[in-house]
């Protein structure tokens, strides 16, 4: 099946600081990949939708300014948590959409832990 | 009220049972109905995928599409120590849509399997 991989899986940093985290399709070559936060004990909430070569498409209530995603190539996106805070404390995961026609079936990363101090 | 509702448990259970996990959804523009398993501090992964209504068995697995009735189910037979997880169910309308690719998650249920 489809490999997605992460990078960081684990990062800690400093409030107003910037940090950028990778994910990669080792599998397919994904033109579409989305972008999840999840909060403890709660489930995946879509952030973003990645589109190679052209700008992502946010969900409602998301800060563009402040989740800077880019896709630049088919098998890498990258999302920059700029100027982080506390609140921004998140496990962050990427997904990229099956090639397979004619399905929605996502299939997802390992995911980022990022810690806000 | 949430497009899809799933309830959270946690749902503890003997090795060797059955467990019955569900969800019920209020859009009837979904189509594609999925069922991941997410284990503690990882990315989910994909279980079953099920396009409308029916069943479709993969193993241990079982999963179970009533479109009329807005409701999904995912049986686990013989359930083993292994299963403890949270399970989220997804869904989404038809490929092509102006929701294309976008998935819709359940809550997720904390599955728990005790020897």
């Amino acid at each position: 099946g489809a490999v997605v991989s992460q990078h960081p899986s684990w990062v800690i940093c400093k409030s107003g600081t910037s940090v950028k985290i990778e994910c990669r399709s080792l599998d397919f070559q994904a033109t579409t990949m989305f972008w999840y936060r999840q909060f403890p004990k709660q489930s995946l909430m879509l952030m973003a939708t990645s589109n190679e070569g052209s700008k992502a498409t946010y969900e409602q209530g998301v800060e563009k300014d402040k989740f800077l995603i880019n896709h630049a190539s088919l098998t890498l996106s990258t999302l920059t948590v700029t100027s982080a805070h506390p609140e921004d404390s998140s496990f962050y995961i990427c997904s990229e959409k099956s090639a397979l026609s004619g399905t929605d079936t996502q299939y997802f990363g390992p995911g980022t832990r990022l810690t806000v101090l | 009220q949430k497009e899809v509702e799933q309830d959270p448990g946690p749902l503890s259970v003997p090795e060797g049972a059955i467990v019955s996990l569900n969800c019920t959804y209020s859009n009837s523009a979904f189509q594609y109905f999925m069922w991941y398993r997410q284990y503690s501090r990882k990315g989910p992964e994909l279980l079953m995928y099920t396009y409308s209504s029916g069943n479709k068995e993969d193993g241990r697995f079982t999963a179970q599409v009533d479109k009329s009735s807005k409701y999904i189910s995912l049986f686990i037979r013989d359930s083993q120590p292994s299963d403890s997880a949270t399970y989220l169910c997804a869904m989404s309308e038809n490929a092509g849509g102006t929701s294309y690719g976008k998935l819709t998650f359940g809550q997720g249920t904390i599955l728990t399997v005790h020897p």
